[in-house]
Parts: structure tokens; sequence; C-alpha cells
């Protein structure tokens, strides 16, 4: 059966600080994958999504990033952070319906 | 993906049906449309998803009208555990490279 795994569950991390969240997928090949924000009380904003390796598309401009250098491996990163950054991030996969990480709470002091 | 339109919130009691509502208006002939639920500090959770009539699962219920311009999840006989937020997709998953959720229906359950 498919998982998914994404890590850390939480991170507390200073402004100007880089960031890495790692997550990766077992049981399929070739996933489409994909990286959500979400604010506190508010919807999912899409950020990345992915359909192969090393091919990535942004669904916003910010100041993070998202590279696939594994079929089963997505990784989100920042250079420097900035308080915005702050949220819940998640992690998911999806082929007929999406299947999502358990995600990781960012906040930024 | 088409574009969805749900109520921003809703309350009920326990014990209660539930019905929440979903328009796209735009939904295209080859999409389906697919319901989620987020409790709090976790990722979105499939419940149901249907193309056309009625679906019904252990959880939930999904009715589409003909026109396929809406849907209804319906949750029968809520419970507290049910508090969460709901989300109606509506698309092809296979066939499109975004998952784009609306701002969901806030469903609180009291007791």
């Amino acid at each position: 059966s498919q998982t998914i795994h994404q890590w850390p569950a939480t991170l507390v991390q200073p402004v100007g600080s880089p960031l890495s969240l790692e997550c990766t997928v077992e049981g399929t090949s070739n996933p489409n994958l994909y990286w959500y924000r979400q604010a506190a009380g508010r919807g999912l904003q899409l950020l990345f999504y992915s359909v192969g390796i090393g091919q990535i598309s942004s669904e916003v401009p910010q100041n993070l990033s998202a590279s696939r250098p594994q079929d089963r491996q997505f990784i989100l990163s920042s250079k420097k952070l900035l308080l915005s950054d702050s949220g819940f991030y998640l992690c998911a996969w999806g082929e007929e319906e999406a299947f999502f990480g358990q995600g990781t709470r960012l906040t930024v002091v | 993906l088409a574009k969805t339109t749900q109520p921003i919130s809703m309350d009920s009691y326990e014990g209660q049906e539930v019905n929440i509502t979903c328009s796209h208006n735009n939904i295209a002939t080859n999409d389906y449309i697919t319901w989620y639920q987020q409790f709090p500090s976790q990722g979105p959770r499939f419940i149901i998803q249907g193309y056309k009539t009625k679906v019904t699962n252990e959880v939930a219920s999904l009715f589409i009208p003909a026109d396929r311009k809406s849907s209804t999840l319906s949750l029968p006989r809520v419970s507290l555990s049910d508090t969460a937020v709901y989300y109606c997709l509506v698309g092809v998953l296979y066939n499109t490279d975004k998952l784009i959720f609306g701002t969901g229906t806030r469903l609180q359950v009291f007791p």
C-alpha cells in the first residue's frame, strides 16, 4: 500500500535561517507531488507541484523553492525564512484522489 | 479544475443529518467530484467521490443532480468527532497537474 512521510512535524526557525522540509512517498511510482501551505484558520494554498523528477511548477511567487531529486522525494526549501513563512505545510501525492502527509508546523521567530 | 463555492461554515447538533452543498457551474464532462475532511493540524482525508446521481459509502453520501453543477455531501447522524473542515474538489485528478482546494466549509457539531 502507498504511504507518505513528511518531516519534521514541528519546526521553530529564526528569521533569515534556511529551511528544508522533506517528503517521501512509498508504494507508487512517478506520482504527482504537491506542497501546500495553510495559514492559521485558512484554506489550503497550493505552492508547488511536480509531475516528474526535476519538473517543478510554482503556483505563487514567494520566498520558497521546491525540488524533486528522486521519483518519490519532494523537498521544500528556503534560503532565508521570513516571518510570513510561518504556517502548516503539507505534502501530498495524488492519482484519482489525494493523499496527504501529516504536515509540518513551521513557526518563524 | 473547475472553481467551487461552498458555505464558509455550518453548525449542527449531534445525531442530526448534515448536508453541505458545493456549486461548480463550470464542471467539465470528464470531471469527478471529490470531498475531503480536514481536522486541525492534520492533512485532508478523502471522504467520497462521484460522477453523477448518488454515491454512498460507510461514511457519507454524495448527491449529484443531472446537470452536475452542484453536489451535496450528506453526513448521517453526525457526532462531535465530525467537527472539521470539508472541502469539495472538482476535476479529473489523474488528468491534471494541479490539486486546488477551495476555502472549505467549517462544520461545528454541538452536543
